[in-house]
């Protein structure tokens, strides 16, 4: 069966980065787009960036750009976001989720959460 | 950038229709998704495509678009169907997505 498991999220001060993983299993990873998505507590959902199937394609909201990379190893079946310059309003749940055609966000990880603070 | 618009809230009586509305310029062009969020739950996808249904999801669920509006109809609203519903779709480009708001559905 498909299975999305994000990990990395933690406490962090502003200004820092991370790294968030999310390890991909039950279907053929290197063939199918990715997304990250988050949602800030008790607030709605905010997509944040996809990458294409094979890494050579990459983009993110306004609201990430030029502080977080998305990137993957097919090798390894792992998505990852790598989180720079860490603000207030980063503080969230942080989603992957598989595209297939014709249906972005089929299958969604759990999450995991991310709090910036000082 | 782009944006979607939903409602707040919607709240309708346990067997009542529920339509949750979403817009957005470029609906037009480009299709509408729907997803179901219940409380502490990652998403689901119930609506791709305007109007179709993914494998398991309950036939009450139906989706139309028409212009720069979507819309997700909940044909006789059960207890269960309470959850926060999302609209997705991507600006014009095709590349950046974005979410709506969301609308919480109360049905009681």
């Amino acid at each position: 069966q498909v299975q999305l498991v994000e990990s990395g999220g933690g406490v962090v001060q502003p200004g820092r980065s991370l790294r968030l993983s999310c390890a991909a299993s039950g279907f053929t990873f290197s063939s199918c787009p990715m997304h990250w998505v988050r949602q800030a507590p008790g607030k709605g959902l905010e997509w944040v960036a996809i990458i294409s199937y094979d890494g050579s394609n990459k983009y993110y909201a306004d609201s990430v750009k030029g502080r977080f990379n998305i990137s993957r190893d097919n090798s390894k079946n792992t998505l990852y976001l790598q989180m720079n310059s860490l603000r207030l309003e980063d503080t969230a749940v942080y989603y992957c989720a598989r595209e297939i055609p014709q249906q972005p966000f089929d299958y969604w990880g759990q999450g995991t959460l991310v709090t910036v603070s000082s | 950038s782009y944006e979607l618009t939903q409602p707040p809230s919607v709240s309708v009586s346990p067997g009542q229709t529920a339509r949750i509305t979403c817009s957005g310029d470029a609906l037009p062009k480009k299709y509408a998704y729907w997803y179901q969020q219940k409380s502490g739950q990652a998403p689901v996808l119930v609506i791709y495509e305007d109007s179709k249904r993914p494998s398991g999801i309950p036939e009450r669920l139906s989706g139309s678009s028409s212009g720069t509006v979507a819309t997700l109809t909940i044909s006789g609203a059960q207890v269960e169907d309470e959850a926060d519903y999302y609209c997705y779709s991507t600006d014009t480009s095709g590349n950046r997505g974005v979410f709506g708001g969301g609308t919480k559905l109360t049905v009681l």
